[in-house]
């Protein structure tokens, strides 16, 4: 049974500093993983997707790397700002299941002004 | 459609009501599902259309709660006789999948409360 876990739970960093969320998965036998972002009260707005014959995406100042052999992804913020403040989860996506995804339990980020 | 919409957005039921939550996915997009989301946790899944057909229903925690897209479109949530353990967010999403490249949309979510 696939299981995916986010390290760590809740980060608190200043305007500024260069992070790294961490995602691991026990079965390497994904499709894909997805990073998204949540708003408190909001839903869930995709930020990165990696294929799984894909070693890292980037969007601006977001990058996000996956290793299928240790069972792991990263999201690197670069500069980062109070407006990044939210929730960061990411999704393992089964193929085989339908392509449901497996989420995390997020990292609930902080930048300080 | 622009996004991926849902309704309502707030739901307060008494115990044991029930209650019936919409969803209306990107238009064209195949793949339809229903996720669950408690406080302070990541969102877990309930239940996965493609088209019309409900292909997986193995999340659905128990016997009281139905699903259905019956023309291909929107889909509706229904949860019978609910408990204060149905306090979550209810999150839907769709997605091209089978097509590439997968990416699964997500609508704002309907949080319902059962007091």
């Amino acid at each position: 049974k696939q299981e995916v876990t986010q390290i760590p739970a809740a980060l608190s960093v200043p305007e500024g500093e260069n992070l790294v969320l961490n995602c691991s998965f026990t079965d390497s036998a994904i499709y894909n993983l997805q990073w998204f972002r949540q708003d408190p009260g909001k839903g869930l707005t995709s930020l990165l997707l990696i294929q799984s014959s894909q070693r890292e995406q980037t969007s601006g100042r977001l990058n996000a790397s996956l290793d299928k052999s240790s069972g792991r992804s990263t999201l690197y913020i670069a500069a980062s700002q109070p407006g990044d403040s939210a929730t960061y989860l990411c999704a393992a996506l089964i193929y085989n299941q339908g392509g449901k995804l497996i989420f995390g339990q997020g990292t609930e980020l902080s930048v300080k002004p | 459609g622009a996004g991926v919409s849902q309704s309502p957005r707030y739901k307060v039921a008494k115990r044991g009501q029930d209650v019936a939550l919409r969803c209306d996915p990107i238009s064209g997009h195949v793949s339809l599902f229903w996720y669950q989301q408690a406080l302070g946790q990541g969102p877990e899944f309930l239940t996965y259309f493609q088209n019309e057909a409900q292909l997986d229903k193995s999340g659905l925690p128990s016997d009281r709660f139905f699903a259905e897209r019956p023309e291909g479109s929107v889909s509706t949530l229904k949860i019978q006789r609910t408990q204060q353990e149905d306090s979550a967010v209810y999150l839907c999403a769709s997605s091209s999948f089978p097509g590439a490249p997968y990416e699964q949309y997500f609508g704002p979510g309907t949080r319902l409360t059962v007091t």
